[in-house]
């Protein structure tokens, strides 16, 4: 298994470009989360999708940031216009819900973002 | 509001010691806690606590989780440079299955 991919892993921009960032989720896995980590906040839950449908977005900071799962194994988390306190690393994690049991999210190894 | 806070934020120890991660947590419909370690890249899973008073056990880790307490500890003994990371705490609960959230980590040093 290739595990979680993510791409690009670095990304240097800026202020005022649009950023893509793109996951693709370990197969079979049907839930899908988008962390950003800080140094200062740590890591966050920006929003998540269960079966390609987004179920929480609260974490998302404001509208310059969007996300979409056209389908079970591509996500995008997009950031238009980008600002440098945007500059963070954003990870992909996903996870298998089997009934009666738990598990744990697996996560990418990121995307360093930097924005000028 | 979920809440997860872990101590010490950062311990400084040397090879072969033993340490102790503390990591309370406040939350509704509470079902898993699960610990991470982040070296300097992606957080890798140690362990998944339901239940507790059962302990989870991995070479020198083991972790233990107090759900009346609302708190777990990971234990690591006889330590090694190679330790020295990041270690996150997080719990899953409330309405959304599946959701997590994160504490702030501990930073562990190992010298040699």
């Amino acid at each position: 298994d290739a595990g979680v991919i993510q791409s690009p892993r670095h990304e240097v921009t800026e202020m005022g470009q649009e950023v893509t960032l793109r996951c693709k989720p370990i197969s079979g896995h049907d839930y899908l989360f988008w962390y950003r980590q800080t140094m200062m906040r740590g890591l966050e839950l920006l929003i998540y999708f269960n079966n390609n449908v987004p179920i929480d977005d609260s974490g998302m900071p404001e509208d310059r940031f969007s996300a979409k799962m056209p389908n079970a194994s591509f996500s995008t988390l997009k950031i238009q216009p980008s600002e440098p306190r945007d500059s963070a690393v954003y990870f992909c994690a996903s996870r298998r819900r089997l009934a009666g049991t738990y598990n744990e999210q697996f996560f990418g190894p990121g995307t360093r973002l930097t924005v000028l | 509001e979920d809440k997860v806070v872990q101590s010490p934020l950062s311990l400084v120890v040397h090879e072969g010691d033993t340490v102790t991660l503390n990591c309370s947590y406040e939350v509704t419909n509470f079902r898993s806690l699960l610990w991470y370690k982040q070296e300097k890249k992606a957080p890798t899973f140690l362990f998944m606590l339901t239940s507790s008073g059962i302990e989870k056990k991995s070479g020198r880790l083991s972790s233990i989780l107090d759900k009346k307490e609302l708190f777990s500890i990971l234990n690591i003994t006889a330590t090694q440079t190679g330790d020295s990371a990041v270690y996150l705490c997080a719990v899953e609960g409330g309405t959304s299955y599946g959701k997590l959230t994160f504490g702030q980590g501990t930073i562990l040093t190992v010298h040699p």
